[in-house]
Parts: C-alpha cells; structure tokens; sequence
C-alpha cells in the first residue's frame, strides 16, 4: 500500500541539529524525496535519494536511508531560523510513471 | 524561465458556487499533477494529466470534480457547487516527461481556496 509517515513536530534550538524521521510502506520505492515548505509558499524540492543509496549528502543536509526498515531521515546541520518550515518525506512509486506520495509533513520550529 | 504558475493565488467562493484554478506548467513540462492540502495535513494526490489526456485520477472525488488539461493553454481544475469542506490549498506540479520525474516534482504557489 501507499502509505507514509512521519512525526508532525520538532522544535530545535538555532545551531543545533535537526534530525527528521519518515517511515514508508511501498518497498517498490524508487525514488525518496525531501520538500520543504514555506509559510504560504508552495513545495520546494530540498533533496532526494535513489532507492539503492544508503546516503546522500548536499551541504548541510544529510539523508540516511534504510531499505530493510523503510526508514528515511533528514539531518540539518547548524539549524538556522530561516529553517522553520514544514518538512516532507515522499516517496516515487514503481507503477506506470512517476507518482508521488507525500508525507503529512513536520513542522520544524528553530529557537533562537 | 517562469516556475510553475497558478492562479488565482486566493480564491473565495459561496457554497454552490463553481471554483476555477489554473495551472500553468514549467516551460519544457508536459505533466501536470494536482494535490490537495487540508489545513495541517499533508498533500493528498488528486489527479495526474498529460496533453489532453488524464492518466491517473485515483484521488479525485468522484462528484463535482473535474481536472483537464487542453493542447491549448493552462491546466484546469474545477469545482462544481463547492462545499465548505473544499476549502483547502490547491497545488499543482509539473514534471518533464515520464522517466525523469526522479529530480522531483516543481510546485506552484497553490490556491488557497476559501468557501463561505
């Protein structure tokens, strides 16, 4: 089934690291995806992942990715407040084209 | 090279009314897709279009919806006699022909639908 998750919230201090967490269903994955969100913006792809890489890292962002667990995570390093936005995990599933499913998203608030 | 363009970026509608939301893909983009998002829920797939075609609308409600997306021009969605419950952000995406979607979708601004 099409089915992914994650944590709704996360609340960092600013400089810290931000670590967040989605699980997925479809091992038919082939593509992970991160987007991130703005308030009153739409959808900005951050980074993605192919299926067989275990991790991915661009700048301050690192993905870690366990197959066997269905596991995704995105690790902000430095967290900034220009970080606060909502976070989401989604997935590209192996059926006639490149369908999308989305995570609920979590909200990442940064304290100064 | 303009992004992904929507409009009208707020939308407000009586209950009964028809809503019309536009999409305007990236140039070079021939798949359009459309998502819903609730307040403080995530995207829910709605419906995936090519040229004068809808390839998959597995998310659509089955009443009152519909989505097109003509040789000619933007992207429609539409919604007949809208209902509070419709209020919602509508974003469109658009991706360069099957096979690449890997880099990801582009997103539009949404319209932020409110029904009154």
């Amino acid at each position: 089934g099409e089915d992914v998750e994650q944590s709704l919230f996360l609340s960092v201090r600013e400089g810290d690291s931000s670590v967040i967490n989605c699980t997925y269903t479809d091992s038919s994955s082939t593509y992970l995806y991160w987007y991130k969100q703005e308030p009153g913006a739409g959808l900005q792809l951050l980074t993605y992942i192919f299926s067989n890489m275990d991790m991915k890292q661009d700048q301050r962002l690192t993905v870690l990715l366990n197959k066997k667990d269905k596991h995704l995570s995105l690790r902000i390093a430095d967290t900034q407040t220009g970080d606060s936005a909502i976070y989401f995990c989604a997935e590209s599933m192996e059926t006639s084209y490149d369908k999308v499913i989305f995570g609920p998203g979590t909200s990442l608030s940064v304290i100064p | 090279n303009a992004g992904v363009m929507q409009n009208p970026r707020h939308l407000v509608r009586r209950r009964g009314q028809e809503a019309r939301l536009r999409c305007s893909p990236m140039k070079g983009h021939s798949h359009v897709y459309w998502y819903r998002q609730l307040p403080e829920e995530g995207l829910k797939f709605m419906v995936y279009l090519q040229k004068e075609n809808i390839i998959d609308e597995s998310g659509m409600p089955k009443e009152r919806f519909s989505a097109e997306f003509p040789k000619e021009g933007p992207s429609i969605l539409r919604i007949q006699q809208v209902v509070r419950g419709d209020s919602a952000a509508y974003f469109c995406a658009s991706s360069p022909p099957m096979g690449t979607a890997n880099y990801g979708y582009t997103f539009g601004s949404g319209t932020r639908l409110t029904v009154v």
